[in-house]
């Protein structure tokens, strides 16, 4: 079986700096995908990371470690409409992704 | 493009009953997926399909099936629904399996009485 793990909720001031960790112990990976998921709503591609290092797409950085099995999302500058679930997705082998639970982000004025 | 879009958003079963959700993409692309998303759980993969013709199952596939006819459309068939199969279920599409960016539709809500 597949073990992705984020921890369940964060809290935030909007203006801050938020970092979600996610580890991952899967049978083949392919690359790390984080997804960002708001109430009600389908799931929207916020990143992609297959190598090792940092990848920056404005307000939101990912950042992998392979030999670790780790791997962040880092949101910053928060604002209202970043409070959401985000989700944690290893690509594995048959081109299938294994998701975390998901970590609910809730920022505060 | 519309993207994938699924129907019906909604729908009420009773336990033993039957019924299929509609799934189809407008991108070309050839892997398509059905999750189910329990609340406060992630995405758990239920069938996916790399062609048409080809479909393999994923971590839950008990209690459903699928087919896939055509590149566009990949209904997923619940045979005597059971409460457990309450869930929010998401169709997936992407081009291929190593850039595997997926495309979600807006989702089915299931609730079996």
């Amino acid at each position: 079986g597949q073990n992705i793990d984020q921890p369940t909720e964060m809290t935030a001031t909007e203006g801050a700096i938020v970092q979600i960790n996610c580890t991952y112990q899967t049978s083949g990976f392919n690359g790390l995908f984080w997804y960002q998921q708001h109430a009600g709503e389908a799931p929207t591609f916020l990143s992609y990371n297959v190598l090792d290092g940092l990848e920056e797409k404005g307000r939101f950085s990912s950042f992998l470690s392979r030999s670790k099995g780790y791997s962040y999302l880092l949101l910053k500058e928060l604002q209202m409409k970043d409070s959401a679930s985000y989700l944690c997705a290893v690509l594995l082998h048959g081109g299938e992704l294994s998701f975390g639970a998901g970590t609910t982000v809730t920022v505060r004025a | 493009n519309a993207g994938v879009t699924q129907t019906p958003k909604f729908r009420i079963l009773k336990i033993g009953q039957s019924m299929t959700l509609q799934c189809t993409q407008d991108m070309n692309h050839n892997y398509m997926y059905w999750y189910r998303q329990d609340p406060g759980m992630g995405l758990k993969l239920i069938y996916y399909s790399v062609g048409a013709g080809i479909t393999d199952k994923g971590e839950v596939p008990n209690g459903y099936n699928v087919s896939r006819s055509t590149t566009e459309d990949f209904p997923l068939r619940l045979e005597l629904a059971a409460p457990s199969q309450t869930s929010v279920y998401f169709c997936a599409s992407s081009l291929s399996s190593s850039y595997n960016e997926q495309f979600f539709g807006p989702g089915t809500r299931l609730t079996v009485l």
